[in-house]
């Protein structure tokens, strides 16, 4: 079945620093993958989306995803966290008629 | 006007009475959806409206109803409210003939007591 595995359920960076969110996904064929942030007490916004095409995803706010079907993945990446970061982060892969989301990241920015 | 709105935004419910949720968009989309999402856990469908016909996941079935008396609502109802269904009940919309992008409501925050 279509689904997205979100390893990490917390990841810590400092400010300045780069991040890496992981999500694995499981699809039999070629998948429509998503990245959406959850800011407290907000809805989710989409950061950004794969169609098939270029492997590299440019989103909102500086973020960009690769997706490599060899490793079944589509991780989220930024090169320098800010404080306004901090957030809960959810892959999510087109089902069918609808989207099936993993569990989330939540990520919290240091000083 | 490219939001989902839904009330209330807390939702304080005792257990065995019923609760209704709303949701409304003003973007003409044809499809709404209602996930429920508890901590630690992913955002599950529980159901959705392709413009009027309604399809529901087969485990929460008798579970939840809802309606779409029109485009714009969607409202999800709970029977009988049990201390299980504390969770936050997010609303989301889209267009499929066009393949829109999902929008999402700031959810309902429901606490069964």
């Amino acid at each position: 079945a279509q689904s997205v595995t979100q390893p990490d359920a917390r990841v810590t960076v400092s400010e300045g620093a780069s991040l890496q969110l992981r999500c694995k996904y499981s699809y039999f064929g070629t998948p429509y993958l998503f990245w959406y942030v959850q800011y407290p007490r907000q809805g989710l916004q989409l950061l950004l989306k794969y169609y098939p095409g270029d492997p590299v995803v440019q989103g909102v706010n500086g973020f960009e995803a690769e997706f490599s079907k060899s490793n079944s993945s589509f991780h989220l990446r930024k090169a320098s966290v800010h404080w306004s970061d901090w957030a809960v982060y959810f892959c999510a892969v087109n089902s069918g008629t609808y989207q099936r989301f993993g569990t989330g990241t939540k990520l919290q920015v240091v000083p | 006007d490219t939001t989902v709105k839904q009330n209330p935004r807390y939702k304080l419910a005792r257990v065995g009475k019923p609760v209704n949720l709303i949701c409304s968009q003003t973007m003409n989309h044809d499809t709404m959806y209602w996930y429920q999402k508890k901590p630690n856990q992913a955002p599950k469908l529980l159901l959705f409206y392709y413009d009027k016909i309604l399809n529901r996941e087969a485990d929460t079935f008798e579970k939840f109803q809802s309606s779409r008396p029109n485009n714009s609502f969607c409202s999800l109802y709970i029977g009988s409210a049990g201390l299980e269904y504390s969770a936050m009940y997010l609303c989301a919309s889209r267009d499929r003939v066009s393949n829109s992008d999902y929008t999402f409501g700031s959810g309902t925050r429901l606490l069964v007591i």
